[in-house]
C-alpha cells in the first residue's frame, strides 16, 4: 500500500523475552519515527532517523531500547529484556525529509505489544 | 520541558452542535503548533497546524488559531457531523515551522458525535 506499514499489529510476549517490531515507510520519504502512546495518553517520541543513521534518540528510555535503519527504508525497534510497563502503542511515521515545511506526519496504525 | 494540555474527555455531542476542545501549551522556544486526528482503526493523520502567532489552520470545517499570548490553540467547528468520531490530538515542534518531526503530544480527547 502507500502508507505507513507496522508490523505486527499485535505482539503478546512474556517478560524478560525479546521483541522486535517493524516499519516500512513511506516509498522516498527520508525522515523516520517512533513513537509510543501509553493507554490513555498522547505519543511520545523515542527516536528520528534521517536516512540511515539515527539523528535524535534522546526519547529512548533506557538501554533496552535500540533501533536500526540499515537502509535507509524499512526500520526495527528492538526491546531487549521486555518489562510489564514496555506495554504499548508503538508508532512509527515518516516524513518526506526532517525539516519538512508542511510538519506532516504519516503515521502507521502502530504495534499493539503487551507484555504478560 | 515542553509539554501540551488538552481538555478532559471524553467529549459527547449531537450531530450539527457546536464543538471546541481546549488545548493550551508551554515551550521554550517558538513552536509550531497542530492537532492530529485519529479515526477508528486507522493511524494519526494532520488535522491542520500553524507555524506562527495569529495564524489560523482549518481543514474538513475545523479551525484553530494560534494565540501566543495565551499559549492556547483550541479546536473548533460550527457543526459537527457522526463521521467526525474520532481522537484529537493536540500537539507542538518547538522548532519553528521547518523542524523536523519531534512532536510534543497531548492526551487525546475522545470525540462521540450522536446522530
Amino acid at each position: 500500500g502507500a502508507g505507513v506499514s507496522q508490523t505486527p499489529s499485535n505482539k503478546v510476549t512474556e517478560k524478560g523475552k525479546y521483541v522486535e517490531l517493524r516499519c516500512d515507510p513511506i516509498s522516498g520519504h527520508t525522515a523516520l519515527y517512533w513513537y509510543r502512546q501509553s493507554l490513555g495518553q498522547g505519543p511520545e517520541f523515542l527516536i528520528y532517523f534521517q536516512g540511515t543513521g539515527a539523528a535524535d534518540d534522546s526519547g529512548l528510555p533506557n538501554d533496552r531500547f535500540f533501533a536500526v535503519r540499515p537502509e535507509g527504508s524499512v526500520s526495527t525497534l528492538k526491546i531487549q529484556r521486555t518489562e510489564r510497563g514496555d506495554s504499548a502503542v508503538y508508532l512509527c511515521a515518516s516524513s518526506f525529509t526532517g525539516g519538512t515545511p508542511t510538519g506532516e506526519l504519516f503515521f502507521g496504525e502502530g504495534s499493539r505489544l503487551t507484555v504478560l | 520541558g515542553d509539554s501540551v494540555t488538552q481538555m478532559e474527555g471524553p467529549v459527547t455531542l449531537s450531530e450539527e452542535a457546536f464543538l471546541t476542545i481546549n488545548c493550551t501549551y508551554t515551550a521554550t522556544g517558538y513552536p509550531s503548533l497542530f492537532w492530529y486526528v485519529q479515526y477508528p482503526g486507522e493511524g494519526l493523520q494532520l488535522l491542520l497546524k500553524a507555524t506562527k502567532a495569529d495564524d489560523k489552520g482549518s481543514n474538513k470545517g475545523f479551525e484553530a488559531t494560534y494565540r501566543k499570548e495565551t499559549t492556547s490553540f483550541h479546536l473548533e467547528k460550527g457543526s459537527v457531523q457522526v463521521s467526525d468520531s474520532a481522537v484529537y490530538f493536540c500537539a507542538l515542534s518547538d522548532r519553528g515551522g521547518t523542524s523536523y518531526g519531534k512532536l510534543t503530544f497531548g492526551q487525546g480527547t475522545i470525540l462521540t458525535v450522536h446522530p
